[in-house]
């Protein structure tokens, strides 16, 4: 099993600020993912990161607004920049085991953009 | 590429009553299916999954078998309570080279009256 943290859980950011969130699990795994629930909507798939290699970003994502790193094999950050009130969203971060058979989500990190 | 549609919300049942939520899916691969459900103000909750054909994932009295041949993962419960009242989303996750990697269908609000 992978038991993920993620930080924070919650923030009211500024319009035009930056927020980075960042995802630890407690064990290693070769991708992690990054999902976004807008208010009301369903999960949608930001970016896949893996380690040692840039981020691989959706169709209608862009890795100036959502930069994302991937130091290592347990840990994984996502930035929201530059942030407007249509990034008050909900930002999971996700794992599996190797079959992907298991899918593991993080807390989520709520943000409010005023 | 992956697709997953459950049928519109929302659906409002009386106490006791049966419920069909049903989901198709579009796959390139073999995936694993997977129910999630949302209570108001709270975060994703695995409800169920299964990982291969003629699977049947089973909790808290609901129901979903995967079906190869229709490409299916109709929710069921035979009896739903005012408490089962969320938001429940069908999704797969690919396996392979993308392992883990979810799709999400839209999610079907249940509301469910006393």
């Amino acid at each position: 099993s992978a038991v993920i943290s993620q930080k924070p859980s919650r923030d009211i950011c500024q319009r035009g600020t930056s927020l980075t969130i960042q995802c630890q699990v407690d064990s290693q795994v070769t991708m992690m993912f990054w999902y976004r629930q807008q208010p009301g909507q369903s999960l949608t798939l930001i970016a896949t990161a893996n380690q040692g290699s840039e981020a691989t970003y959706e169709s209608g994502f862009v890795i100036d607004k959502f930069p994302i790193s991937r130091p290592n094999l347990t840990f994984s950050t996502l930035t929201v920049s530059n942030m407007s009130p249509e990034d008050s969203s909900i930002y999971l971060c996700s794992v599996s085991d190797r079959a992907g058979n298991t899918i593991y989500f993080g807390e989520g990190s709520w943000l409010t953009v005023v | 590429g992956n697709s997953v549609t459950q049928m519109e919300g929302p659906v409002t049942l009386s106490e006791e009553a049966f419920l069909t939520i049903n989901c198709t899916y579009t796959a390139t691969g073999y995936p694993s299916l997977f129910w999630y459900v949302q209570y108001p103000g709270e975060g994703l909750q695995l409800l169920l999954k299964a990982t291969k054909a003629d699977d049947k994932g089973s909790n808290k009295g609901f129901e979903a078998t995967y079906r190869k041949e229709t490409t299916s993962f109709h929710l069921e419960k035979g009896s739903v309570q005012v408490s089962d009242s969320a938001v429940y989303f069908c999704a797969l996750s690919d396996r392979g080279t993308n392992a883990g990697k979810s799709t999400f269908g839209d999610g079907t609000t249940l509301t469910v009256k006393p």
